[in-house]
């Protein structure tokens, strides 16, 4: 089985300071990697998505998220944080080789502080 | 295009009851996912329909049940409610053409059990 680990519960940045958020995977094959983003009583918003080709995938927001086959992860970024950026962020892949079902990870919850 | 839209976006049942959330997809999907939130256990996967056959299961019991119908719009049905029941919702639509195409979500039924 596919899966993905977000090893941060929390992660704390101060405004206009960069931010990364966390993520590992173990997929076997191509690995497909997806960042959402939910905000307070709100769905999951898609950010960007790692599908194959340059290791840097630009995304909505002016996240970004490289791509490291070799530590086998997939880190969000974003070079300047907004206090808007607070939420929680989820780290995804397909659950198998072909699979349309999301494995998500624990979520990783940022907090932006002026 | 209008997003994915959930009804209702509350609910409060009790014990024993049955419930039906209801989901309509972004115009042109035709897969519907259905997520389980819960602070414990994280996003869980309960099924995806695709032209209203049901491609991927979950592990939940067979108290949840869904469908879908011709114009692609989906529902869940959770018989029998238990406390742990209670969590948030979510409905995603996406082409599903490959594994790798994005989910797009509404914003969730939140439902409350006591």
């Amino acid at each position: 089985a596919q899966s993905v680990a977000q090893p941060e519960d929390q992660v704390n940045v101060a405004e206009g300071n960069p931010l990364t958020v966390k993520c590992t995977y173990s997929v076997s094959g191509n690995p497909y990697l997806f960042w959402y983003v939910q905000y307070p009583n709100r769905g999951l918003q898609f950010l960007l998505k790692y599908i194959t080709g340059d290791n840097l995938v630009k995304g909505s927001y002016g996240f970004e998220a490289e791509f490291n086959k070799s530590q086998t992860s997939f880190h969000l970024k974003k070079p300047s944080a907004l206090v808007s950026d607070s939420a929680l962020y989820f780290c995804a892949a397909p659950s198998g080789a072909g699979s349309y079902q999301l494995t998500f990870g624990k979520g990783t919850k940022l907090s932006v502080i002026p | 295009k209008a997003g994915v839209t959930q009804t209702p976006r509350y609910l409060i049942k009790t014990r024993g009851q049955q419930v039906t959330l209801s989901c309509s997809p972004i115009s042109g999907h035709r897969s519907v996912s259905w997520y389980q939130q819960t602070p414990g256990q994280g996003l869980q996967f309960l099924f995806e329909y695709f032209s209203e056959t049901q491609r991927n299961k979950g592990n939940f019991p067979g108290r949840f049940s869904g469908r879908q119908f011709s114009n692609s719009r989906s529902e869940m049905n959770v018989s029998t409610l238990e406390l742990g029941d209670s969590a948030l919702y979510l409905c995603a639509s996406s082409l599903a053409l490959t594994s790798y195409n994005e989910q797009f979500f509404g914003p969730g039924t939140r439902l409350t059990v006591l």
